[in-house]
């Protein structure tokens, strides 16, 4: 079936600290694979997607590479922000399906 | 347009009562999704609409919840005789037509069964 592991949380950085988190899935035929986000009293945004293999996504500085061979696709971002505490969901749209599968979700805490 | 909008956002009730939610999505979207979230998990499917017809169902729509979208646009989600462990983050999102689109979620309705 289809499913997406994530790096447990919390994770907790400094100002300006390199980021990543985890995440792998497992999914039949070519999945669309996401990064979501949650700031605290606020619903879930995209913070960015991937639709193919070694496709990057970008936005607000932070990255995820769509890696087939590894089924990962782990964010990253060079320097944090206090601003960027949130909890952070990796997620896979399968290519036969019309819901979004979520992992778990990884909080970041940074601290000034 | 101010993005999906769900009503209420939060709901305290007792055990074995009925309660209503209500998701008011982008108005040019015509796909409707509902799922829930527990505390510390990712949210999991529900159910899925496209404009008013519903394509798909969870097997974690137990009997007792049911879900409407009489005209295509606003969206409904009952819930029958409720339980403690319905107690849960309740996300409505929507999205446009297409192979492979962004959902976009609204700020979801927390409900406590007490």
């Amino acid at each position: 079936g289809n499913s997406v592991t994530q790096m447990e949380g919390p994770v907790t950085l400094s100002e300006e600290a390199f980021l990543t988190i985890n995440c792998t899935y497992t999914a039949t035929g070519y999945p669309s694979l996401f990064w979501y986000v949650q700031y605290p009293g606020e619903g879930l945004q995209l913070l960015l997607k991937a639709t193919k293999a070694d496709d990057k996504g970008s936005n607000k500085g932070f990255e995820a590479t769509y890696r087939k061979e590894t089924t990962s696709f782990h964010l990253e971002k060079g320097s944090v922000q206090v601003s960027d505490s949130a909890v952070y969901f990796c997620a896979l749209f399968p290519s036969s399906a019309s819901k979004i599968i979520f992992g778990s979700g990884t909080r970041l805490s940074i601290r000034p | 347009d101010t993005g999906v909008s769900q009503d209420p956002r939060h709901k305290i009730t007792k055990r074995g009562q009925n309660v209503t939610f209500r998701c008011d999505p982008i108005s040019e979207h015509n796909r409707l999704y509902w799922y829930r979230q527990t505390l510390g998990q990712g949210p999991e499917f529900l159910t899925y609409f496209q404009n008013e017809a519903q394509l798909e169902k969870s097997r974690l729509l137990s009997d007792r919840f049911s879900a409407e979208r009489p005209k295509g646009s606003f969206s409904t989600l009952e819930i029958q005789r409720t339980e403690q462990g319905d107690s849960a983050m309740y996300l409505c999102a929507s999205s446009p037509s297409g192979q492979v689109v962004e959902q976009y979620f609204g700020p979801g309705t927390r409900l406590t069964v007490t």
